[in-house]
């Protein structure tokens, strides 16, 4: 079964500071891979994709995350944290590419700091 | 992108009673499906909602429960019937197709407390 693992459920940084929220996934064949963010009261906003291609993606908001195969990995990164940066993040899985359900991590808050 | 709407936004149901959630997108789409997000967790789909046939569940959820419809390529619905305080979440349809490949694009959501 497919799986997404999302290493911390709260992260905190402070602002300016580097951002990494780290996704790990398990799927038995190569899986189309999201990362979406979710504000305060608010749907799910896509922040990037990998689907094939480029293994370094980037997506809204300076935010950009690599697909590292051997790893089964798709950390998402910024280099500089912006306090409107502050939301719920999730790192998702079709596993059978497109027009397939979704599988997600179980989310990771990220706090910024002033 | 997509826009999605959803109707209602929120509503407060006393336990028993159905509510039944719409979902709108602005151009036609090949899939539509339904999540559901628990207080505090993460999303968990409930059903692919096929256009002119029955919907498809995941483990766990029925049809009786939870029927779903899809008229045409840009509607749909989701039903939560008989509920009780466990059917407090949020429900979000997503969408993907026509012009929107390879990604699903998600609806604001509808919160739903039922006391």
């Amino acid at each position: 079964a497919q799986s997404v693992t999302q290493l911390g459920s709260h992260v905190s940084v402070s602002e300016g500071a580097l951002v990494l929220l780290r996704c790990n996934y398990s799927s038995s064949v190569p899986p189309y891979l999201f990362w979406y963010v979710q504000y305060p009261n608010q749907g799910l906003q896509l922040l990037l994709k990998y689907t094939t291609g480029a293994t370094l993606v980037k997506g809204i908001n300076g935010f950009e995350a690599e697909f590292k195969k051997s790893e089964t990995s798709f950390h998402l990164t910024k280099p500089s944290a912006h306090m409107s940066d502050a939301a719920e993040y999730f790192c998702a899985v079709s596993p059978f590419g497109k027009g397939n359900k979704l599988v997600f991590g179980a989310g990771t808050i990220l706090r910024v700091k002033s | 992108s997509a826009v999605i709407s959803q109707k209602p936004s929120r509503d407060i149901c006393q336990r028993g009673t159905s509510l039944t959630i719409q979902c709108q997108v602005d151009s036609q789409v090949t899939m539509m499906f339904w999540y559901r997000q628990q207080p505090g967790q993460s999303l968990t789909l409930i059903a692919t909602a096929n256009q002119g046939s029955e919907a498809t569940y995941e483990s766990g959820f029925v049809i009786d429960k939870f029927p779903i419809s899809r008229p045409n390529l840009t509607f749909s619905t989701l039903t939560v019937s008989n509920m009780s305080p466990e059917d407090s979440s949020i429900y979000l349809c997503s969408v993907e197709g026509g012009r929107f490949t390879d990604t699903q694009y998600f609806g604001p959501g509808t919160r739903l407390t039922v006391l």
